[in-house]
C-alpha cells in the first residue's frame, strides 16, 4: 500500500528557534493535512491545504505557522519560533478527495521536543 | 462544537479476551465515524467506519455501531491477539467533510 512519508521521525530544538517538518504525500493526492498530538492529549486538527492554499486552519495555526508544497512532492510545516508548549508529534496526511468515503492516510508522525 | 471521548488507557488484557473500547461524541448533523489504529512506528490506519445510524463497520475482527440515541461507536473484539498491541483513536468526520476530529487514543496492550 503506497505510504506518507514524515522526516525527521524526531527533532529537538531550542526554544525561539525555527523548524521545519518534512512529509511526502501520495503522489497522486489532492488533499493535505497537518494534525498533532500533545503528549496524553487528543489528536488535534491543524490546517488542510487543497490547490496549493490553505483551506481551512484551526485555532491553534496561528501567525507562527506556515504550510507549503515548494515542488509538488513534499508538504512541509514550519513553525517560525517555536515555543515549549509546541512539543508534540505532528502527523501529515493525504487524501485523493474529500468526504468520509474517502480513505486519509498518515504518517508515522515526527515528535517534536523544544527545550 | 464537535468532539470525541474515549476510554482512558491503558488497557491491558490477556490474550483470547473480549475488548471494549468506549467511544462517545458530540456533535451537530450526522457524523461520520471512524475508529483508527496506530501500530508501533507506523501511521495511524483507518481500521473501520460508519457513515449513518445503526451502521455496523467491521474490519480484522473488530466491529463497532453507530449507535445516534446513545451517541456512541464502542469498539469491541471477541477474542483479541498479540497482534492488536495499539493505540486506537475514535474519529468523527462533520457534515461538511472537511476534517477528522480526534480522540485522544486508547493504548491497548495484550499479554500472551
Amino acid at each position: 500500500e503506497p505510504e506518507v512519508t514524515q522526516t525527521p521521525s524526531h527533532q529537538v530544538t531550542q526554544m525561539g528557534q525555527e523548524v521545519i517538518l518534512r512529509c511526502v504525500p501520495i503522489s497522486n493526492h489532492l488533499y493535505f493535512y497537518w494534525y498533532r498530538q500533545i503528549l496524553g492529549q487528543k489528536v488535534e486538527f491543524l490546517v488542510s491545504f487543497y490547490n496549493n492554499e490553505i483551506s481551512e486552519k484551526s485555532e491553534i495555526f496561528d501567525d507562527q505557522f506556515s504550510v507549503e508544497r515548494p515542488d509538488g512532492s513534499n508538504f512541509t510545516l514550519k513553525i517560525r519560533s517555536t515555543k515549549l508548549e509546541d512539543s508534540a508529534m505532528y502527523f501529515c496526511a493525504s487524501s485523493l478527495d474529500r468526504g468520509a468515503n474517502e480513505k486519509l492516510f498518515f504518517g508515522s508522525g515526527t515528535q517534536l521536543s523544544v527545550l | 462544537g464537535n468532539s470525541v471521548t474515549q476510554m482512558e488507557g491503558p488497557v491491558t488484557l490477556s490474550e483470547e479476551a473480549f475488548l471494549t473500547i468506549n467511544c462517545t461524541y458530540t456533535a451537530t448533523g450526522y457524523p461520520s465515524l471512524f475508529w483508527y489504529v496506530q501500530y508501533p512506528g507506523e501511521g495511524l490506519q483507518l481500521l473501520l467506519k460508519a457513515t449513518k445510524a445503526d451502521d455496523k463497520g467491521s474490519n480484522k475482527g473488530f466491529e463497532a455501531t453507530y449507535r445516534k440515541e446513545t451517541t456512541s461507536f464502542h469498539l469491541e473484539k471477541g477474542s483479541v491477539q498479540v497482534s492488536d498491541s495499539a493505540v486506537y483513536f475514535c474519529a468523527l468526520m462533520d457534515s461538511s467533510a472537511s476534517k477528522i476530529i480526534f480522540g485522544s487514543g486508547t493504548r491497548l496492550s495484550i499479554r500472551p
